[in-house]
């Protein structure tokens, strides 16, 4: 099956530019898309069909794509960014429609 | 405002049947898909399955396949997850959320707070 492959942590102080990557071998064919998980609750969309922001996401939050890797830049990370944030894709295999990242843990020092 | 609202957490013991529930708001429930979202303790996300409560066409992931069933009842506008007989590896944390079509794929665009599940003797 097919897979998306993040860091499990990522860490930066506050102020600094946090990435965190998805890697996959169709996602130069395919929309990314992320979520932010703050501990204890659901996950909130950012990221859409690559790079788009959700009304309300700060624009702080963005992304881009380069072959394979796509990556998810926090500009002048703050406390409050802290969380588990998971890719998701099309499953490139057929077998299903959807397939996440294992997820990557954004700790801000 | 669009809402999701899920029902309260659960403590089963294996063997027993369950059905958890996600009332939406704010929006036409029937113009959008609802898809289920496993969470399983300090794991990552799990995509489950997808309805369509206009005609409560289903799709399943396979690994959820014959494990759970999907429905919803478009009156009341609330989707739910149901399992026969759970089991321990069961505990979770289960997501509901309003799917936008994308191509090959959808995604996530509003989320339900979540409904915990624990399956313990």
């Amino acid at each position: 099956s097919y897979e998306l492959t993040q860091p499990p942590s990522v860490s930066v102080s506050p102020g600094q530019t946090a990435r965190i990557t998805c890697s996959g071998d169709a996602l130069p064919k395919q929309f990314v898309y992320w979520y932010q998980q703050k501990s204890g609750q659901a996950p909130i969309l950012v990221i859409y069909r690559d790079t788009e922001r959700p009304s309300g996401i700060p624009e702080r939050f963005s992304a881009s794509t380069s072959g394979t890797t796509v990556t998810l830049t926090i500009t002048g990370v703050q406390a409050e960014d802290e969380a588990d944030y998971h890719c998701q894709a099309a499953d490139n295999s057929g077998s299903d429609l959807v397939v996440f990242g294992g997820g990557t843990k954004l700790t801000v020092l | 405002e669009v809402q999701l609202v899920q029902s309260g957490a659960e403590v089963k013991k294996p063997g027993e049947s369950l059905k958890i529930s996600c009332k939406g708001s704010g929006y036409t429930f029937t113009s959008n898909w609802i898809a289920w979202v496993r969470q399983r303790p300090g794991k990552g996300l799990e995509w489950m399955g997808i309805i369509y409560p206009g005609d409560s066409d289903t799709r399943y992931s396979p690994s959820f396949q014959g494990q759970v069933t999907i429905s919803a009842d478009k009156s009341t506008s609330t989707a739910f997850l149901q399992w026969s007989s759970l089991r321990a590896s069961d505990t979770a944390m289960y997501y509901c959320a309003r799917s936008v079509a994308a191509g090959l794929t959808t995604y996530f665009d509003s989320w339900g707070q979540g409904t915990l599940v624990t399956v313990s003797s």
